[in-house]
């Protein structure tokens, strides 16, 4: 079965700083995402990382995905208060389902 | 293109009752997934329909139903509504097992509160 993990849960940093959220899951996937949850919202999809060594970035994010390690990292740089929500790592099953399986989300609060 | 449209918005339901919540795929998308996010965790896969079959369940009982009609929309029916079926309930549509590079887009989700 497979299971997501994402760390840490709750993270609170200040702006300007640099912190990582990583995300760990536990059997081969092709496909892992990542997305962002305002309160009371729906998804938006931040990254799709479809192979391994895959980095993707936006803005103040980072996306990398390392398929050998079963591990993906969210790296911010220089957060701002905007970037304040949840995030969600996703990774899909295999075969011709393709469902999403989440890890339990990180919940980051950029505080001035 | 249009995106994914989840309809209500909102919803209060009586413990016991039955619900039914409606969401439209995005354009050229053919497969419609559901999820249920319960407050503070991620959201669950509830299943999945493409071309009108069901082709991948979670583990969620029986009365948690859903229909996918020709133009790809989607129902998810609840029954015999419990109090823990409170969530925010999330479609998501994809081309099928989520190919293509962008995977899936979510709607904007259903509230049901069950009291």
């Amino acid at each position: 079965e497979l299971k997501v993990e994402q760390n840490p849960l709750f993270l609170s940093m200040q702006e300007g700083k640099n912190y990582t959220i990583y995300c760990n899951y536990s059997t081969t996937s092709d496909r892992l995402y990542w997305y962002r949850q305002d309160p009371g919202k729906s998804l938006e999809s931040l990254f799709v990382l479809l192979s391994n060594g895959a980095v993707k970035q936006e803005g103040r994010l980072m996306a990398s995905l390392d398929t050998k390690a079963r591990l993906s990292t969210l790296h911010i740089t220089a957060a701002v208060h905007d970037l304040s929500a949840t995030y969600f790592c996703a990774v899909r099953t295999g075969g011709s389902q393709g469902n999403l399986i989440f890890g339990k989300g990180t919940k980051l609060s950029v505080k001035p | 293109e249009t995106g994914v449209t989840q309809s209500p918005t909102h919803l209060i339901k009586t413990r016991g009752q039955q619900v039914t919540l409606r969401c439209s795929s995005q354009s050229g998308h053919n497969t419609v997934s559901w999820y249920q996010q319960a407050l503070g965790q991620g959201p669950q896969f509830i299943f999945q329909y493409y071309r009108e079959e069901e082709n991948g369940r979670g583990n969620f009982p029986p009365r948690f139903s859903g229909l996918q009609f020709p133009n790809y929309s989607s129902e998810l029916n609840v029954n015999a509504l419990e109090l823990d079926d409170s969530a925010l309930y999330l479609c998501a549509s994809s081309l099928a097992a989520g190919q293509g590079p962008y995977g899936y887009t979510f709607g904007s989700g259903t509230r049901l509160t069950v009291v």
